[in-house]
């Protein structure tokens, strides 16, 4: 399977422990995106990464959450100290660089914070 | 701000029955239109990218079309697996080259 993989599917946690998700982009893609889906909701932009550098940030990244893109291969977001607002879907996407062009989605992790 | 709104929220359409979902859109200058198919619990599906008005694209029961306000997804004599929420996505304008903003979907349901 050459899509983008997740990992992993699914993590509950407790409110207040730190969590860490994996993004394993298209190969031949340079562009990495993670957004963040509640129930009902469309996707909703995080942060994007354009080969290792971070880009752009929304203002709805907190200062609780990092990503990183370590050699630009795959990327890791992070969220320390959960809090149940943080329950939702969380969605990685890659691109390729030229143009404006769609972006190809992971099957997503699933948070659900006790 | 870019702003996206799809309608209706929900369809239930029986099997063979066609219909059209709206996906209406404000930016300062569009640079792509975006459809995506999203089943429970998995992350949305690329569909097809539009570019300008005028614009049409096809895949099995499936066409696209974008104006200068609003895009339709048609579907022509849909199946029970054509069941789904279909999102709708633009970039440009205030959202930064490759910032996409989504609508929250029409969920679609097709009884056979």
């Amino acid at each position: 399977d050459t899509g983008v993989s997740q990992d992993p599917r699914h993590k509950i946690t407790k409110r207040g422990q730190n969590v860490t998700f994996r993004c394993d982009p298209i190969s031949e893609h340079n562009r990495l995106y993670w957004y963040r889906q509640t129930l009902g909701q469309g996707p909703e932009f995080l942060t994007y990464f354009q080969n290792e550098a971070q880009l752009e940030k929304s203002r709805l990244l907190s200062d609780r959450f990092s990503a990183e893109r370590p050699k630009g291969s795959f990327s890791t977001l992070e969220i320390q100290r959960t809090e149940q607002g943080d329950s939702a879907m969380y969605l990685c996407a890659s691109s390729v660089v030229q143009g404006v062009t769609e972006a190809f989605f992971g099957q997503g992790t699933r948070l659900t914070v006790v | 701000e870019d702003q996206v709104t799809q309608s209706p929220e929900a369809l239930r359409l029986q099997e063979g029955e066609s219909s059209s979902l709206n996906c209406s859109y404000t930016v300062s200058g569009l640079r792509g239109l975006f459809w995506y198919r999203q089943d429970p619990g998995k992350g949305p599906e690329f569909l097809f990218t539009l570019y300008s008005a005028g614009e049409e694209k096809e895949k099995e029961r499936l066409k696209a079309t974008l104006t200068k306000k609003e895009s339709f997804l048609h579907i022509t004599a849909p199946k029970p697996e054509d069941s789904a929420t279909y999102l709708c996505a633009l970039a440009g304008g205030s959202g930064g080259y490759q910032k996409v903003t989504f609508g929250t979907g029409t969920k679609l349901q097709v009884i056979p």
